[in-house]
């Protein structure tokens, strides 16, 4: 059964930094990790994908990382701002026909301006 | 582009009662997907429905159904309501790998 962590469950950092949230899964069978974020009592919005033959996606100042040997993925951000405060979590898509996501419990980060 | 869309935004009801949550997709997807975030327990996967047809389960009770029609949109209903049946309940919707999410349905049960 698939596992997926995220630590520290909680991060604050000052606005114009750069930050490295992380994501580790049991079962490196995987088809994909998604990262997302969620706005409190919002739903979630798609960031990245990564396909389990890539090692990294980047949009605009975000960058993922993944690494199925070792069953971690990364998700950096460059120059923090107040705006990127929210919850961010991983999932993992086990195979193509096994489409559900099992999903990491989070890390809510704070950016202090 | 319309995104995924969910209703009721609320919802509550009490114990024994059953709710009903509806989703439409994303236009042209015709995957639905659905899942139950509860206070400290995470996202948990629910149901998936593809082309009118339950594909996977989670591992919940039966009293947890749904249906796609075919528009693609789709009902989660939940009988006999529990406290803990108590969540944001969201809706995705797919056409290839990537997920999109729904603003989801908060249901409270007193």
């Amino acid at each position: 059964k698939q596992e997926v962590t995220q630590i520290p469950a909680a991060l604050s950092v000052p606005e114009g930094e750069n930050l490295v949230l992380n994501c580790s899964f049991t079962d490196s069978a995987i088809y994909n990790l998604q990262w997302f974020r969620q706005d409190p009592g919002k739903g979630l919005t798609s960031l990245l994908l990564i396909q389990s033959s890539q090692r990294e996606q980047t949009s605009g100042r975000l960058n993922a990382s993944l690494d199925k040997s070792s069953g971690r993925s990364t998700l950096y951000i460059a120059a923090s701002q107040p705006g990127d405060s929210a919850t961010y979590l991983c999932a993992a898509q086990k195979t193509v026909g096994n489409e559900k996501l099992t999903f990491g419990t989070g890390t809510r980060l704070t950016i202090i301006p | 582009e319309a995104g995924v869309t969910q209703s009721p935004t609320h919802l509550i009801k009490t114990r024994g009662q059953q709710a009903t949550l509806r989703c439409s997709p994303i236009s042209g997807h015709t995957s639905v997907y659905w899942y139950q975030q509860a206070l400290g327990l995470g996202l948990q996967f629910l149901l998936w429905y593809d082309e009118g047809e339950e594909r996977n389960r989670g591992n919940f009770p039966p009293r947890f159904s749904g249906r796609q029609f075919p528009n693609y949109s789709s009902e989660l209903n939940v009988n006999a309501l529990e406290l803990e049946d108590s969540a944001l309940y969201l809706c995705a919707s797919s056409f290839r790998e990537t997920q999109y999410f729904g603003p989801g349905t908060r249901l409270l049960v007193l």
